[in-house]
């Protein structure tokens, strides 16, 4: 089916250990997006791609990286996970300006 | 800068009665606002978006949101609630400033729904 497809769903870290958390998107779109979703603070950019090759900071980019890997792809890197990043993470494309598709998320627990 | 700001954190209703969950917005532009569900362990769903259309805006399982700039509101509305309503609701305007058109969330109102 088309869509956002994330991996892995779930997650458990050591503190200062590394991964990185995958997106593929099949919807041919130009623009990505990381979010993390935290009790009571809604959805927050990580970071986003507007087209294949450019990356930039949104919100909270603080401890992530990210690679646009092509035009399908873009992973979220974790370089020494700490447990305040301890979060439900979203990926999503855009297909308009009117509209987000969303991946199902990765539950990220930090130990 | 554009934001949204949700009233209500947590939104208790009987089943069959209504639903107002309530959303205020700032821009400078004109906006683009969406209504977003999430059921618990789930991911997002659309529910609405308003894009300069029509003013009042009809979306899936029965909600609706009135866009009223005079307010610089998006209430979510419906007319009678089921317990499969009970869910986050998150209201979302489009940054369009950058062109970018990223996403801006509100915190999420939570709907608990009473039998």
């Amino acid at each position: 089916n088309a869509g956002v497809t994330q991996t892995p769903k779930f997650q458990v870290l050591k503190t200062g250990q590394s991964m990185t958390l995958q997106c593929a998107q099949d919807m041919n779109h130009n623009s990505m997006y990381w979010y993390r979703q935290d009790p009571g603070m809604g959805l927050r950019l990580i970071y986003y791609s507007a087209s294949e090759g450019t990356t930039d900071k949104g919100e909270v980019p603080n401890g992530y990286n990210v690679s646009r890997l092509n035009k399908r792809e873009f992973s979220l890197r974790l370089e020494s996970a700490a447990p305040s990043q301890t979060s439900v993470y979203f990926c999503a494309s855009r297909e308009s300006a009117y509209g987000y598709t969303f991946g199902s998320g990765t539950r990220l627990t930090v130990v | 800068a554009q934001s949204v700001t949700q009233l209500d954190s947590h939104v208790s209703v009987s089943e069959g009665t209504p639903v107002l969950l309530r959303c205020n917005y700032s821009s400078s532009y004109s906006p683009s606002l969406f209504w977003y569900v999430q059921h618990p362990n789930k991911g997002l769903q659309l529910l609405l978006k308003y894009t300069s259309a029509a003013t009042l805006v009809k979306g899936i399982n029965g909600f609706e949101a009135e866009f009223k700039k005079s307010e610089t509101s998006f209430h979510l509305t419906k007319p009678s609630a089921h317990m499969s309503d009970a869910a986050e609701y998150f209201c979302v305007v489009s940054d369009l400033t950058s062109g970018t058109y990223k996403y801006i969330f509100g915190t999420g109102t939570r709907l608990k729904v009473l039998a």
